[in-house]
């Protein structure tokens, strides 16, 4: 079955650290990755997307992601981290015939902390 | 650019009560969707229309009904709220298919007492 694993519930950072956010996958044909994120009492914004080529993506706010599909893994980076990226985010893969999990099925989601 | 918009924003029930979620988005997406978010569940599906007529069961369909009423809005009914629907709920939309990113609304926030 198709799923998403953020390993990590809860991280905390120090304002100006990089940042690393895992996902891996479970899919078995070519995967449609997103990252969304969501600030407190808001709904979802997509950060970036990758649906083939280059397997490094940029997004906004100064994200990346890299695909690897050898790890099935599609992490979030950025190099330094500030204040207002405190939120939760949410990897997700896009499926055709996801059935009662839809066309694009979530993560359980990674809140991020941003330490002063 | 309103993208998806939800109605109301806050609401609170009493068990029992039926109420309806609106959702209207004006981007002309063939697809939209009803999740409901709790704290480290993440996203549920709970229906989906993939295209104007149709409908679909999610994975927490219970205690719920949808109506796509046109290509621009779908609706979230709780026939007879109970404590257990009491969530965040959020309705998107995409154009359709895998490939394409789905726009959220700002979510309802729902209290069953």
């Amino acid at each position: 079955a198709q799923s998403v694993t953020q390993p990590d519930i809860h991280i905390t950072v120090s304002e100006g650290a990089s940042l690393e956010l895992r996902c891996n996958y479970s899919y078995g044909a070519t995967p449609y990755l997103f990252w969304y994120v969501q600030s407190p009492g808001q709904g979802l914004q997509l950060l970036l997307k990758y649906f083939s080529g280059d397997t490094l993506v940029q997004g906004i706010k100064g994200f990346e992601a890299e695909f690897k599909r050898s790890q099935s893994s599609f992490n979030l980076r950025k190099p330094s981290v500030h204040w207002s990226d405190a939120a939760e985010y949410f990897c997700a893969v896009g499926v055709d015939h996801g059935g009662s999990q839809g066309n694009l099925i979530f993560g359980k989601g990674t809140k991020l902390s941003v330490k002063p | 650019n309103a993208g998806v918009t939800q109605t109301p924003k806050f609401q609170v029930l009493k068990t029992g009560q039926s109420m309806t979620l609106q959702c209207a988005q004006d981007m002309n997406h063939n697809s939209m969707y009803w999740y409901r978010q709790d704290p480290g569940m993440g996203l549920r599906l709970i229906y989906y229309s993939a295209s104007e007529g149709t409908t679909d069961k999610g994975e927490v369909p219970n205690g719920y009904n949808v109506s796509r009423l046109n290509k621009r809005e779908f609706s979230l009914r709780l026939e007879s709220a109970a404590p257990s629907q009491t969530s965040v709920y959020f309705c998107a939309s995409s154009r359709e298919g895998a490939r394409t990113e789905a726009f959220f609304g700002q979510g309802t926030r729902l209290t069953v007492v």
